[in-house]
């Protein structure tokens, strides 16, 4: 069984543009979070998915936002890039919307110059 | 709101040593408990969680946890360390009513000869 596949692995983008991120999550599961890594602020929660709704949203600015598609997979946008923003991506599946045990992928590693 | 607390951001054990890595948590609801692991330039690999029922949870590479409510814990230990487990790891809480995960700051191991 395949696991969570983001993409791409690595990025790098320039101040002021933007930049959108994928996930696949585990076939079968319909929920789908986000979070940012960085070394100051460590895991903070973005967004949760679930059947392609928002279910829930982390305190980041509105230049970070997000989507479902109908196959459970999600991107995640963050426009006016800010070097703040540089920071590994995670993206977490779970089966339901309960017991909240999720599988990471591996991270998309994005660096703004 | 819920909040995980891990004391020291920095353990260090020697090889074949008990490995204790403390964490508090504060939560309004029962909540679900997580340990993650993160080796170098990856996600969040699952080592073990607590649900409900047993207080006790073994989770993967022969790490263990106990929830223990009075103390409001979730302390991970393994009787000897091997210089395999060196790594990042992260306590987290989930509850229903929050839909997400909250991280702890996480924990580095460093496991000496």
């Amino acid at each position: 069984k395949a696991g969570v596949t983001q993409t791409p692995r690595y990025l790098i983008k320039t101040r002021g543009q933007q930049v959108t991120l994928s996930c696949s999550p585990i076939s079968g599961h319909r929920s789908v979070s986000w979070y940012q890594q960085t070394p100051g602020q460590g895991l903070q929660f973005l967004f949760e998915y679930f059947s392609e709704t928002q279910r829930n949203k982390g305190n980041f600015p509105g230049r970070f936002s997000g989507r479902q598609f109908s196959n459970s997979r999600s991107e995640m946008n963050v426009s006016t890039l800010e070097l703040g923003d540089s920071a590994l991506y995670l993206c977490a599946s779970s089966f339901s919307i309960q017991g909240g045990e999720a599988f990471f992928g591996q991270g998309t590693r994005l660096t703004v110059v | 709101a819920q909040s995980v607390t891990q004391l020291g951001s920095h353990v260090s054990v020697s090889e074949g040593a008990l490995v204790l890595l403390r964490c508090n948590y504060s939560s309004s609801v029962p909540p679900y408990l997580f340990w993650y692991v993160q080796y170098p330039n990856q996600g969040l690999q699952l080592l073990l969680k607590y649900t409900t029922g047993a207080t006790l949870v073994k989770g993967i590479n022969g790490f263990e946890a106990e929830f223990k409510k009075s103390e409001t814990s979730f302390h991970l230990t393994k009787p000897s360390a091997h210089m395999s487990d060196a790594a990042e790891y992260f306590c987290a809480v989930f509850t229903g009513t929050a839909s997400k995960l909250t991280f702890g700051t996480g924990t580095r191991l460093q496991v000496t000869l």
